[in-house]
């Protein structure tokens, strides 16, 4: 079946350090690849996505890329900010729409 | 993307009580699913729900104990039955609204049971 393997946290860094956090799949097909992130207190947001091989999803200075021949779709930030703590979910559809999480990966960013 | 409630926000039931969780979109959508994220943990899918079926049940997730109703396309909840401090947890629902995959959450109703 359909599985995420993610980086294990927790991770702390500090400001305006660079950011990556490792994500690989296993899935049959071509499946969608998602990053979602919750902040503290809050539910689960859509980070950013990407839907075939090569595409590179990115939102609010995140960027990740889909490598098919890799088989991963690590997460990256150049300068993260306080504001980015939170918990970051890579995660995959496969063909039946369903979506398959990986374990979370905690961030924490000090000042 | 899609505005998403949920009620309640939080409850505190004792063992052996039922809590019924109530999820509410902004427009009409296909495909509901509600998940489970217990302390720590990741998420998982519990059930996805169609309106106007029967919900379809992730393993491990039976309807006795996770009841779903699906009477429109904008509404659906999901009863947590007989509880037990195991189920102590977040409960989310989501959409697919755009076909491409993606879902949207709703805030999340976070279960303590005592």
């Amino acid at each position: 079946g359909d599985s995420v393997t993610q980086m294990e946290g927790p991770v702390t860094l500090s400001e305006e350090a660079f950011l990556t956090i490792n994500c690989t799949y296993t899935a049959t097909g071509y499946p969608s690849l998602f990053w979602y992130v919750q902040y503290p207190g809050e539910g689960l947001q859509l980070l950013l996505k990407a839907t075939k091989a090569d595409d590179k999803g990115s939102n609010k200075g995140f960027e990740a890329t889909y490598r098919k021949e890799t088989t991963s779709f690590h997460l990256e930030k150049g300068s993260v900010q306080v504001s980015d703590s939170a918990v970051y979910f890579c995660a995959l559809a496969g063909a039946n729409e369903k979506l398959t999480f990986g374990t979370g990966t905690r961030l924490t960013i000090i000042p | 993307s899609a505005v998403i409630s949920q009620k309640p926000s939080r409850d505190i039931c004792q063992r052996g009580t039922s809590l019924t969780i109530q999820c509410q979109v902004d427009s009409q959508v296909t495909m509901m699913f509600w998940y489970r994220q217990q302390p720590g943990q990741s998420l998982t899918l519990i059930a996805t729900a169609n309106q106007g079926s029967e919900a379809t049940y992730e393993s491990g997730f039976v309807i006795d104990k996770f009841p779903i109703s699906r009477p429109n396309l904008t509404f659906s909840t999901l009863t947590v039955s007989n509880l037990s401090p195991e189920d102590s947890s977040i409960y989310l629902c989501s959409v697919d609204r755009q076909g491409g995959y993606e879902q949207y959450f709703g805030p999340g109703t976070r279960l303590t049971v005592t």
